[in-house]
């Protein structure tokens, strides 16, 4: 059974990065069958895809947070991370990571990690 | 790109069906076979309940299925049980951003 886990400080304050670590066990991070993905949700609000990772370092971020993100992966730790760069009170969530079929699921999914941007 | 609409609350007594209904575009729910649904208990992972319009993955109960017609994908619960009662997100692949959630409907078991 494949696992994900989240890691990362929960306090970021404004203006500087975001940086969140997924660790993937009981399955292969350069399985040629999926990537890899980060979902958001704000406090009270619904999910907001972020985007994902391919093994080979291939990415694919939403439009709407394109400027501020970057998603990079470790195959020899079986990690993936994602930074996110100027960050507001608006990018307070709690952030998932998440193993993705690509265009049809996202088959496993981490606890989450709640992130608040505060000074 | 918006988020797809899905109602905000629904509910049910206990043996009864309901649906949740996720409305989109031709750019997404429309134009491709790749909805998926996900139940989510606060505070944990959320976990997929279907996939592909229709598909349950292994150990999802039979009591949970899904369908669509032109731009609206359904999910159905069929026998309600108290433990059915989280938030429930639809998602499409999307040809704008990749992958499309919906709001969310928060399921009340009566």
């Amino acid at each position: 059974q494949v696992q994900l886990q989240e890691s990362g400080p929960g306090l970021v304050k404004p203006s500087q990065t975001l940086s969140l670590t997924c660790t993937v066990s009981g399955g292969s991070i350069s399985s040629a069958d999926y990537y890899w993905s980060w979902i958001r949700q704000p406090p009270g609000k619904g999910l907001e895809w972020i985007g994902y990772i391919y093994n080979t370092g291939s990415t694919y971020y939403n439009p709407s947070l394109k400027s501020r993100v970057i998603i990079s992966v470790d195959t020899s730790k079986n990690q993936f991370s994602l930074n996110v760069t100027s960050v507001t009170a608006a990018d307070t969530a709690v952030y998932y990571c998440g193993r993705y079929r690509y265009g049809s699921r996202i088959d496993f999914w981490g606890q989450g990690s709640l992130v608040t941007v505060s000074s | 790109q918006s988020a797809l609409t899905q109602p905000a609350s629904v509910s049910g007594s206990p043996g009864q069906s309901i649906t949740i209904s996720c409305s989109g575009t031709s750019s997404d729910v429309g134009g491709f076979d790749y909805v998926s649904w996900y139940q989510h208990h606060p505070g944990k992972a959320p976990k997929l309940m279907i996939y592909d319009v229709r598909n349950r993955p292994s150990g999802i109960s039979y009591r949970f299925s899904g369908s669509k017609s032109g731009n609206t994908a359904s999910l159905t619960i069929s026998g309600l049980q108290a433990e059915d009662e989280a938030d429930y997100y639809c998602c499409s692949y999307a040809s704008s951003t990749n992958l499309l959630f919906g709001g969310g409907t928060k399921l009340t078991v009566l």
